[in-house]
């Protein structure tokens, strides 16, 4: 079946260090992928997605990469900054899936200190 | 825009009572609506889709006369958890579908802590 799996945390780094969070998922087909953020308090918020292999997803200095090859779409960020701590989820939707519905990895929490 | 609630935030109540969970899509109208349960540090588990005016989709395992389903309106869907224990204790979350002016995403409720005591 389909799955998505991404690294455990917690991630801690330091205020403008280079953040990777690793993810791969296993799908037939050509899945959609995205990655949500919850904030403390908050909701799933989407921050970025793509459709297709080869298609960068990007937001708020967040990327992410599909990779058809790797099954991989790993995110990534330059220089983090303390407002950046949450909880990051990589999920996908199947494609041909009509009912729309996202499995989700198991969610990795970052803390940046200043 | 995009905003779905749901209510309440939290919620304790005694073993073998039943607790009931909104849903509002407070902008938009959603013809689809997702309920998931998430236990600590863990992901979120898909329980049941649910379309406006039908009944609910659940996935397996999830037991529907357990947890009972109504999408009534485009903005509102509940969750009833009927006759509780304490293992039905979790953070509930929804989401809503939006339609062509909201790209189709689905957008997230801030959940709700259900505890069973």
């Amino acid at each position: 079946g389909n799955s998505v799996t991404q690294m455990e945390g917690p991630v801690t780094l330091s205020e403008e260090a280079f953040l990777t969070i690793n993810c791969t998922y296993t799908a037939t087909g050509y899945p959609s992928l995205f990655w949500y953020v919850q904030y403390p308090g908050e909701g799933l918020q989407l921050l970025l997605k793509a459709t297709k292999a080869d298609d960068k997803g990007s937001n708020k200095g967040f990327e992410a990469t599909y990779r058809k090859e790797t099954t991989s779409f790993h995110l990534e960020k330059g220089s983090v900054q303390v407002s950046d701590s949450a909880v990051y989820f990589c999920a996908l939707s199947a494609s041909g899936d009509s009912s729309y519905k996202l499995i989700f990895g198991s969610g990795t929490r970052l803390l940046v200190r200043p | 825009g995009a905003v779905v609630s749901q209510h309440p935030s939290r919620v304790i109540c005694k073993s073998g009572t039943s607790v009931k969970i909104e849903c509002r899509s407070l902008d938009f109208q959603a013809t689809t609506m997702f309920w998931y349960r998430q236990f600590p540090k863990q992901s979120l588990m898909l329980m049941a889709t649910s379309n406006e005016g039908s009944k609910a989709t659940y996935e397996q395992g999830v037991e529907k006369d357990k947890f009972l389903i109504n999408h009534a309106s485009l903005t509102l869907s509940t969750l009833t958890v009927t006759s509780a224990h304490p293992e039905d204790s979790s953070f509930y979350i929804c989401s809503a579908r939006g339609g062509r002016g909201f790209l189709y995403e689905q957008y997230f409720g801030p959940g709700t802590r259900l505890t069973v005591t």
